[in-house]
């Protein structure tokens, strides 16, 4: 069956460093990989999206890579501030509108 | 704008009670979706709506009801409710029904069933 994985212990890092999250994937073929922010009782908040033919996407600080080879990818945030301190989760659609969610990592910045 | 806004923020239900989560954007968008989230699962799919007057299911629909009352606002009814139910549902709505919409996400009902 279909499976996304997203490191469910937290990570915490020291502020102003680069936090890297993973999703991996397995028995899937995602054309179309999204990233949401998700803050404690709040509902998800779109990041970015990368397709399948797109090995980077960037946005301010944030930038994601989409590995198909590997079925992996990494979500990075440069100069981490604890304002970034959130969960994270990855979305991933074959190609039709009904994305399958991961269960999301949690990121803690130290100041 | 207000977004996606959902009603109630928290409910608690006995079981076989019945009850409507409220769901209402004013972002113009055609889909609207809803989900639930429970710990250690992703999201997961119940009722989604292309566009007013449609609704079809998603992954797990068993045990509810939808209605896309307008184009702003979309229910879910659980009918009977089941200590299984018991979950935080999220609505969300999106531009079109296309995979590179994002999605706008509510706040949040946090439900349990005794």
């Amino acid at each position: 069956s279909q499976k996304i994985e997203q490191n469910s212990e937290a990570l915490n890092i020291q502020e102003g460093k680069t936090a890297t999250l993973t999703c991996n994937y397995t028995n899937y073929s995602p054309a179309y990989l999204q990233w949401y922010r998700q803050d404690p009782g709040r509902g998800p908040v779109f990041l970015l999206l990368i397709r399948e033919n797109e090995k980077e996407k960037r946005k301010e600080r944030l930038k994601v890579t989409f590995d198909t080879t590997l079925k992996q990818s990494l979500f990075h945030i440069t100069a981490s501030q604890p304002a970034d301190s959130a969960t994270y989760l990855c979305a991933l659609s074959s190609g039709t509108y009904k994305y399958i969610f991961g269960t999301g990592t949690r990121l803690k910045v130290l100041a | 704008n207000a977004g996606v806004t959902q009603t109630p923020k928290f409910q608690v239900l006995k079981t076989g009670q019945s009850m409507t989560l409220q769901c209402a954007q004013d972002m113009n968008h055609n889909s609207m979706y809803w989900y639930r989230q429970d710990p250690g699962m992703g999201l997961r799919l119940i009722y989604y709506s292309a566009s007013e007057g449609t609704t079809d299911k998603g992954e797990v629909p068993n045990g509810y009801n939808v209605s896309r009352l307008n184009k702003r606002e979309f229910s879910l009814r659980l009918e009977s409710a089941a200590p299984s139910q018991t979950s935080v549902y999220f609505c969300a709505s999106g531009k079109d029904l296309i995979v590179y919409n994002e999605q706008f996400f509510g706040p949040g009902t946090r439900l349990t069933v005794l």
